[in-house]
């Protein structure tokens, strides 16, 4: 079964510091796959996607940043942080329309 | 741009009550998925829709597409603590790039 790695947790990081997140994934190859920003609990904005290696789509213009260099792994990055960028960071993949399969989720606190 | 409204927003009910969370939008999606996210971790899938008016069971959980796949809804019978959790909505575009379209959520307690 496809299963979703994701990591740090929790990070503390002060505004104007850089930002890396990973993301990789296992059980299956060419994945669909996707950031997420929560805000408060509640909705998620889409924030970038990738279908393939290299391949990244924007969904929201901001100070951040994402990389596909491998089939099973997305990063999620910013040079810097701004107070702005606080909140659960998620990752996600699909395969198909059947749905999507959810990371454990970044607590990402810029102060 | 699709939007997804969910409500209501939030819900705090008696163990053993029945509910229905609501998912309306103005636009046709190719399918409608539901999920469940407890606090600091991922949301999990429930179940995925796709054919309009479909019905699916799971357990004390049903859930229905509307016929003209523009919304759905998700019925609770005899909710249990282990129900509390935020309901999220999303539909699907359909295409190679395939993207979900999220609802807000409803946040439901169940109190023991």
């Amino acid at each position: 079964s496809q299963t979703i790695h994701q990591w740090p947790a929790t990070l503390v990081q002060p505004v104007g510091s850089p930002l890396s997140l990973e993301c990789t994934v296992e059980g299956t190859s060419n994945p669909n796959l996707y950031w997420y920003r929560q805000a408060a609990g509640r909705g998620l904005q889409l924030l970038f996607y990738s279908v393939g290696i290299g391949q990244i789509s924007s969904e929201v213009p901001q100070n951040l940043s994402a990389s596909r260099p491998q089939d099973r792994q997305f990063i999620l990055s910013s040079k810097k942080l701004l107070l702005s960028d606080s909140g659960f960071y998620l990752c996600a993949l699909s395969v198909g329309p059947g749905g999507y399969t959810f990371g454990s989720g970044t607590r990402l606190t810029v102060v | 741009t699709q939007l997804l409204e969910q409500s209501p927003q939030f819900l705090s009910i008696q163990e053993g009550e029945n509910l229905t969370v609501y998912c309306n939008s103005s636009s046709v999606f190719s399918s409608l998925q539901w999920y469940r996210q407890e606090p600091g971790e991922g949301p999990v899938l429930l179940v995925t829709v796709v054919t309009g008016g479909e019905v699916k069971k799971l357990k004390r959980l049903t859930f229905q597409f509307g016929d003209a796949r523009k919304d759905s809804s998700l019925h609770i019978t005899a909710a249990q603590p282990g129900d509390t959790g935020l309901y999220l909505c999303a539909g699907g575009s359909g295409g190679s790039n395939y993207k979900l379209t999220f609802g807000k959520g409803t946040l439901l307690t169940v109190n023991p």
